[in-house]
């Protein structure tokens, strides 16, 4: 079983419509992000959270927001999906040890809004 | 990710040698990291250097950071089709929550 797991894999919405994409760890790390991928732009962080109750907006949070439901679980909605939020988009949790800091990242989900 | 520059694509024989490229601009970065991106799949962490080495070798790949440029270079030797990927490069700041990824360098392996 995937340590980071995201659902769905892929979706495809209207403009206007709510999404909620989720992701799911097993690795017991209190870090977790969301990222998405842009052809030509590489990942850019959405929001990260460091536990439960720590939610920090990245480079790009307008238009969404997130939850820490649990350690293990991290969602990420759109309230009012647009066509430019299609894109491929990443959960990550990361383990920081001698200031090393390593991602894991889920499989991604492909979001389509028309 | 603009602080972090790669250029979009490399294609090699296999065999050969690849040579990936990265720029950045943040002279505090602490760390810098090569992940990999293989097709239908997240990233994963191939290696990392820590800003105060100039050189990190391991089995097929070599990393050099050369500080004063601000260049970061991963070479694979012997390159595999099983090498075909994006190749994403990263730098962490101190005292930064954020780690910068470049655009990412899509390797082609002919054989």
């Amino acid at each position: 079983d995937a340590d980071v797991t995201q659902t769905p894999r892929n979706r495809i919405t209207k403009t206007g419509k709510r999404i909620m994409l989720e992701c799911s760890q097993t690795k017991g790390h209190d870090r977790m992000y969301w990222y998405r991928q842009d052809p030509g732009l590489g990942l850019r962080l959405i929001y990260y959270s460091f536990d439960v109750k720590d939610i920090n907006k990245g480079e790009i949070s307008d238009g969404y927001s997130v939850s820490r439901q649990a350690q293990a679980k991290f969602s990420l909605s759109l309230e009012s999906a647009i066509p430019n939020q299609t894109a491929l988009y990443f959960c990550a949790t990361s383990d920081v040890k001698q200031g090393i800091e390593k991602l894991f990242f889920g499989s991604g989900t492909q979001l389509s809004v028309l | 990710g603009e602080d972090v520059e790669q250029s979009l694509f490399l294609s090699v024989r296999e065999g050969d040698s690849s040579v990936i490229n990265c720029t950045y601009t943040d002279s505090s970065s602490t760390y810098l990291y090569w992940y990999k991106q293989e097709p239908g799949a997240g990233l994963q962490l191939l290696t990392y250097i820590f800003s105060n080495m100039d050189m990190k070798q391991d089995q097929r790949l070599t990393v050099l950071l050369n500080k004063k440029d601000k260049h970061l270079s991963l070479r694979i030797a012997d390159t595999q089709t099983g090498d075909s990927a994006i190749y994403f490069c990263a730098e962490s700041i101190f005292n930064n929550n954020d780690m910068r990824f470049g655009a990412g360098t899509r390797l082609t392996v002919k054989p």
